[in-house]
């Protein structure tokens, strides 16, 4: 069983247009990541929370608005939706944050903005 | 600002020859250094770390080991599988925050 969940798998979204990716962890950790990857620059962290407290935020865009419902949940809400948005939308968990934590990445959402 | 450079974008290499995937790094603090591994259309796995100055961690025939006073932990294994045909990443961690910084990422291809 996957032990992060992302939702959905592949996304098709017209530009100027909103959209949530769902991301929900089982595996009882406290920090939860967003990290985009594209062919432009692979693996670019987003955002970091730690106990649902936003600990860190890499994004320039205010478009890019992380959501934390419950402790194992880490939405990402983005509105106004460009075709360079267009990647590959990776959730990530670690027991704590720091100290060399290693990360489990859930499966990816691919983004595609037309 | 703390950094990941991976000098490699794509090696390309035949089946049973070594392997090294370069990786330096610049950090502001004491530094933990991991290699990532993503596979085609899946997500990126854990393939070692290490936190210990001269420790030489190893994993699946891969080991890289922590040199400080280079700044490097190059990636390295003795015999190249096809099954190794994968992106790798390095990235750079430390006390002070809870996110990793990846670099740029090594496309590795073995062919027969």
């Amino acid at each position: 069983d996957p032990k992060i969940i992302q939702k959905p798998k592949y996304l098709v979204a017209v530009t100027g247009s909103e959209k949530i990716l769902i991301c929900e962890q089982y595996l009882g950790h406290n920090a939860m990541y967003w990290y985009r990857q594209s062919a432009k620059k692979p693996l670019e962290f987003m955002f970091s929370y730690s106990y649902q407290k936003l600990m860190d935020n890499q994004t320039a865009s205010s478009r890019f608005q992380p959501q934390s419902s419950k402790k194992n949940h880490l939405d990402l809400q983005i509105t106004a939706l460009k075709p360079d948005d267009s990647a590959t939308y990776f959730c990530a968990s670690s027991r704590g944050q720091g100290a060399g934590s290693d990360y489990t990445f859930g499966s990816g959402t691919r983004l595609l903005v037309i | 600002g703390d950094s990941v450079t991976q000098t490699e974008g794509l090696v390309t290499l035949t089946e049973g020859l070594p392997v090294m995937l370069n990786c330096t790094y610049q950090s502001t603090y004491s530094p933990f250094l991991f290699w990532y591994v993503q596979h085609l259309n899946e997500a990126p796995k854990l393939l070692l770390k290490s936190f210990t100055d001269n420790k030489r961690p190893e994993h699946q025939g891969f080991h890289a080991t922590l040199h400080k006073s280079s700044s490097s932990f190059h990636l390295q294994k003795s015999s190249a599988q096809l099954s190794d045909s994968a992106l790798y990443y390095c990235a750079l961690g430390n006390y002070n925050q809870g996110k990793l910084i990846f670099g740029q990422g090594t496309k590795l291809s073995i062919k027969p």
